[in-house]
């Protein structure tokens, strides 16, 4: 699986949209770019994931470079309860049998 | 849907002792299950890869004699670690795929090792 790069913390004030950044100058065209997030002491939640186009669901939108060589994850309106560590993973896909590799994520943190 | 269970949620044991920890797939049938380590402050690690109705396939530096897994049907998973030790005191989480290119993870399982 292709390398992601994310900065270590993040801060957002609540009610404010959160912008989270991924580089993945690496990956190939058959990978998507997943996100996840770990609220402390839970197993980790899936939020999005993408190939090419941008996505949006009730969660979040991804916003994939034409490149594809970055990605932007966004929550619209951040509550306190979206303070958690957020991961970006490429991984291609393959009849439900692929792998995740977790990074060291971004710790995001959504302040009153 | 997609939902993914594991039981103990906290189990606390002495050295020497083992534990199991069960992975269910509630809504939907997992061939394949993962089984993740995370040690605090540190990200989750993949230690194997959990193959309904054949062995598991352990990644690099996991000793497969300690940690053992059993995929016994299409909705269980379990994990034992044998002789336990509190070097293996770390938070433990499986994950299946129930959705088309998504894997759903368990709430997981915190080991303490006394």
């Amino acid at each position: 699986d292709a390398k992601t790069t994310q900065p270590p913390s993040m801060d957002c004030a609540e009610g404010r949209a959160a912008n989270l950044p991924c580089n993945h100058s690496t990956i190939s065209g058959n990978e998507y770019v997943y996100w996840y997030r770990q609220i402390h002491s839970q197993g980790p939640q899936y939020i999005i994931h993408g190939l090419k186009n941008n996505e949006t669901n009730e969660m979040a939108s991804l916003i994939i470079t034409e490149d594809r060589k970055s990605s932007t994850l966004i929550l619209p309106h951040a509550t306190l309860r979206d303070t958690a560590v957020y991961y970006c993973i490429v991984s291609s896909s393959g009849a439900g049998s692929y792998q995740l590799t977790f990074g060291k994520g971004t710790k995001l943190s959504v302040i009153p | 849907g997609a939902v993914v269970s594991q039981h103990p949620s906290r189990v606390i044991c002495k050295s020497g002792t083992s534990v199991k920890i069960e992975c269910r797939s509630l809504d939907f049938q997992a061939t394949t299950m993962f089984w993740y380590r995370q040690f605090p402050k540190q990200s989750l690690m993949l230690m194997a890869t959990s193959n309904e109705g054949s062995k598991a396939t352990y990644e690099q530096g996991v000793e497969k004699d300690k940690f053992l897994i059993n995929h016994a049907s299409l909705t269980l998973s379990t994990l034992t670690v044998t002789s336990a030790h509190p070097e293996d005191s770390s938070f433990y989480i499986c994950s299946a795929s129930g959705r088309a290119n998504v894997l759903t993870f368990g709430a997981g399982s915190r080991l303490t090792v006394l």
